[in-house]
């Protein structure tokens, strides 16, 4: 199936400051792709759709300027968890849809805000 | 918007019985609906999936049954193992486009026991 990789895998970063989350899709082209949010035991919230070119699409109660999400080419979208805090820690996922098939996701990141 | 619920919550079973995850979902313009496995830290992995002009698919030991009437798809996992342990989720979206959100049920975790 379709390859989605996800960068880094776990990351620890200081109160106040920025992390980028790199998502890349390796054998296609995702003009959208997803960002999620999972917490321990939980299913997969949402946060918001990455759209090429554009601006991203946030679900209702993300902080769009807490997340910030470029799209800047067919292969890649990141994700900048800015000023972060401890509340922000948590586990982010990318997807990205194959035309015709089902949403590849990447390894997830584990974000750990000391 | 749609709403997928999935039970049971937790499921275990010994190694080599079936073992049956059950979703329910609310937009009747969903057409399609995969399942993802998803072991401790990692990301979710498509495994199957179905679309709504098709009432059962199968892939070896996994199975996946859709009612349309109403409104409900099963995971079926027979002869199961213990790499079969881990989280499985269920979704649903409107179509298989780049652009088309996933609904996701809550996630079952199943264990295969020895």
């Amino acid at each position: 199936g379709a390859v989605v990789s996800q960068h880094p895998s776990w990351v620890i970063c200081k109160s106040g400051t920025s992390v980028k989350i790199e998502c890349r899709s390796l054998d296609f082209q995702a003009t959208t792709m997803f960002w999620y949010r999972q917490f321990p035991k939980q299913s997969l919230m949402l946060m918001a759709t990455s759209n090429e070119g554009s601006k991203a699409t946030y679900e209702q109660g993300v902080e769009k300027d807490k997340f910030l999400i470029n799209h800047a080419s067919l292969t890649l979208s990141t994700l900048t968890v800015t000023s972060a805090h401890p509340e922000d820690s948590s586990f982010y996922i990318c997807s990205a849809r194959f035309p015709g098939q089902g949403a590849f996701f990447g390894q997830g990141t584990r974000l750990t805000v000391v | 918007g749609e709403n997928v619920e999935q039970h049971p919550s937790t499921l275990s079973v010994q190694e080599g019985d079936s073992a049956v995850i059950k979703c329910t979902y609310s937009d009747s313009a969903s057409n399609y609906f995969p399942w993802y496995k998803q072991e401790l830290g990692k990301g979710p992995q498509l495994i199957i999936d179905i679309r709504s002009n098709v009432g059962e698919k199968k892939d070896q030991r996994i199975a996946v049954t859709l009612n349309k009437t109403a409104k409900h798809f099963s995971l079926h996992i027979t002869e199961t193992q213990p790499e079969d342990s881990a989280v499985y989720f269920c979704a649903a979206s409107m179509g298989t486009g780049g652009g088309n959100k996933l609904t996701f049920g809550t996630g079952t975790q199943l264990k295969v026991e020895l």
